[in-house]
């Protein structure tokens, strides 16, 4: 069965401090995988995309890796800012078609405090 | 930034009355998609749409219709809401399809059935 599964669900840091949230999938075959942030109450905005190719791909203070073979994801954020609290949502594509389907994880909760 | 437009933010209504979320968006794009989003649960797609009369159900059951007479516009409509229609409602779109392409988000209608 194809998932997507998201540790830890929720997450506290103070602000300055670094994270990584953890994603795995059994998702095959395997197309590519996104990290996507959803602020409260908003729509998801993209932060990376990575194929199969691809092991690590930054935007900013954050950085994802992803290691094809032993089906891990990993969101890194470098000195956590408030602005930073939100659900991350990693998202991985099954096939490089419109015949495709994406599978969501249920997210990553983290909060920043001063 | 995303220029994809959902109305209404929000919405309360009763049971039994008729309801539509709209959905624009100015960039052109082909592929069209409505997500469903309950609180702390993946986004599981509902409806989609590759381009001007056309429109297809997506992975996960709905009571809602959708339609596709421009490009840019893509409605949902449910006839008769109900409590268990109660939730968030994401729509998206993408140059490609959704799992070869960056999705872009509108910022979502939270639907409340009374």
């Amino acid at each position: 069965k194809n998932q997507v599964e998201q540790s830890p669900q929720s997450l506290i840091i103070l602000e300055g401090k670094n994270c990584t949230l953890q994603c795995n999938y059994t998702v095959s075959p395997f197309s590519n995988l996104r990290w996507y942030k959803q602020d409260t109450g908003r729509g998801p905005v993209s932060l990376t995309i990575m194929t199969f190719s691809e092991n690590t791909k930054s935007n900013g203070r954050y950085t994802a890796t992803l290691d094809a073979d032993t089906k891990q994801s990993s969101l890194h954020i470098t000195a956590s800012q408030l602005s930073d609290s939100a659900s991350y949502i990693c998202v991985v594509s099954d096939r490089g078609s419109t015949l495709g389907r994406l599978y969501f994880g249920r997210g990553t909760q983290l909060t920043v405090w001063p | 930034e995303a220029d994809i437009y959902q109305t209404p933010r929000y919405l309360v209504i009763g049971t039994g009355k008729k309801i539509t979320l709209e959905c624009s968006q100015t960039m052109g794009h082909d592929k069209m998609y409505w997500y469903q989003q309950d609180p702390g649960m993946e986004l599981h797609l509902i409806h989609y749409s590759y381009g001007v009369n056309s429109t297809e159900k997506g992975d996960l059951s709905s009571e809602s219709t959708v339609s596709r007479i421009r490009t840019e516009h893509f409605p949902l409509t449910l006839e008769s809401a109900r409590p268990s229609h109660t939730s968030q409602y994401l729509c998206a779109s993408s140059m490609q399809g959704q799992n070869t392409g960056e999705l872009f988000f509108g910022e979502g209608s939270r639907l409340t059935v009374l």
